[in-house]
């Protein structure tokens, strides 16, 4: 079955320090994955996307994301956070058609 | 350029009632997704419609309606509210419909349902 895995239901990180978010995908070939943010209250906003070539990603805000076959994961990253990150972050992932399926999220909180 | 919006931003109802949600996609854009976000959950896909068609559908039961318009705005409708249905409503456009290049897509804020 397609799904999408994000194994961390909330992270606490301090503010400048380095952030990866985890998330690992089922499908048999090589989906478009996609990493949207959440802040409370609001929509979604998209961060970043692969669908072919550089497996590194850069995306907004700082956000980059590796795509890993050998492993289906598109993890996450951040060097530096700031407390603005605080948020919930969905990883995403289309199989060309029309439905996208979307991890159960994980929420990330930033203390000082 | 204005984005994704969607009316009312809050609805209360009662179970057994009918609801209906408006969605305006961003200009240019033919495709419009609805998706379900019960609380504490990722979102889940209910419908896609391009150029005014159901390209697909998740699995929600037949109380879930919707259709698109000439000027590419849609309405989703519930039937027969139960309290289960009580969630977040988003809706998201984008260019092109299923299989396009461009199937990225863009959210609007959403519309809290509550049933009661």
């Amino acid at each position: 079955a397609q799904s999408v895995t994000q194994p961390d239901i909330h992270i606490t990180v301090s503010e400048g320090a380095s952030l990866e978010l985890r998330c690992n995908y089922s499908y048999g070939a090589t989906p478009y994955l996609f990493w949207y943010v959440q802040s409370p209250g609001q929509g979604l906003q998209l961060l970043l996307k692969y669908f072919s070539g550089d497996t590194l990603v850069q995306g907004i805000k700082g956000f980059e994301a590796e795509f890993k076959r050998s492993q289906s994961s598109f993890n996450l990253r951040k060097p530096s956070v700031h407390w603005s990150d605080a948020a919930e972050y969905f990883c995403a992932f289309n199989t060309g058609g029309f439905k996208t399926i979307f991890g159960a999220g994980t929420r990330l909180f930033v203390k000082a | 350029d204005a984005g994704v919006t969607q009316s009312p931003t809050h609805l209360i109802k009662t179970r057994g009632q009918q609801v209906t949600l408006r969605c305006s996609p961003i200009s240019g854009h033919k495709s419009v997704s609805w998706y379900q976000q019960v609380l504490g959950q990722g979102p889940q896909f209910i419908f896609q419609y391009y150029e005014k068609e159901e390209r697909g559908r998740g699995n929600f039961p037949d109380r879930f309606s919707a259709r698109q318009f000439p000027n590419y705005s849609s309405e989703l409708n519930v039937n027969a509210l139960l309290l289960g249905d009580s969630a977040l409503y988003l809706c998201a456009s984008s260019p092109d419909g299923p299989g396009g290049l461009t199937d990225t897509q863009y959210f609007g804020p959403g519309t809290r349902l509550t049933v009661l």
